[in-house]
């Protein structure tokens, strides 16, 4: 079966502080991962996407993440967080009929 | 830059009415989705249409619930006989056929209340 488990539920950090949260995958086949951001009031939105090739890819808004295949972890990073970031983080898995979200980890920024 | 689009945005109902809902994916997608999100969960998937026909749908779509894209463009969710566990937020997202990644475009959803 298809899952994605994500490490934390609630994470606060302060401003300039560094980011990493983790995800774990179950899947068989060809593997699609994903992090979706939903920022306050706003519709989700793709950060970044891996499915061959380059196993550290880069997102928008400075955010990196590693496919790491013996480890079955997809971790989302950043080095400097800002206020701006504070959000919801979703890591997904997908096939082209449905994708597969953990269930979230909502990120505090702090000043 | 139109993105994919739902309406309404909210709807309160009574328990045991009917609500429909409409999505409007991006012209050029020919893949929609619908999905439900719950208080403190991340989205559940519901359903899968390419072009017009339904392809996939999960087990959380009861019989009391019905997707439909007749034209292969917008769809509509109709959920009959609504029941307070059916309060969430219904998402819609639309993605183009081919290529990697089957990335996912969502629109704003609708939030439904049902008292």
């Amino acid at each position: 079966a298809q899952s994605v488990s994500q490490h934390n539920h609630h994470v606060i950090l302060s401003e300039a502080a560094s980011l990493e949260l983790g995800c774990n995958y179950s899947y068989g086949g060809t593997v699609n991962l994903f992090w979706y951001v939903q920022y306050p009031g706003q519709h989700l939105q793709l950060l970044l996407k891996y499915f061959s090739g380059d196993p550290l890819v880069k997102g928008i808004k400075g955010f990196e993440a590693e496919f790491i295949k013996s480890k079955f972890s997809f971790n989302l990073r950043k080095p400097s967080v800002q206020w701006s970031d504070t959000a919801e983080y979703f890591c997904v898995g997908g096939t082209a009929s449905k994708l597969t979200f953990g269930t979230g980890t909502r990120l505090q920024v702090t000043l | 830059d139109t993105g994919v689009s739902q309406d309404p945005r909210h709807k309160i109902t009574k328990r045991g009415q009917n609500v429909t809902f409409r999505c409007d994916p991006i012209s050029e997608h020919n893949r929609l989705y619908w999905y439900r999100q719950t208080l403190g969960q991340g989205p559940e998937f519901l359903t899968y249409f390419q072009n017009e026909a339904q392809l996939e749908k999960s087990r959380l779509l009861s019989d009391r619930f019905s997707a439909e894209r007749p034209k292969g463009s917008f769809s509509t969710l109709e959920i009959q006989r609504t029941e307070q566990g059916d309060s969430a937020m219904y998402l819609c997202a639309s993605s183009p056929s081919g290529g990697g990644g089957y990335e996912q475009y969502f629109g704003p959803g609708t939030r439904l209340t049902v008292t």
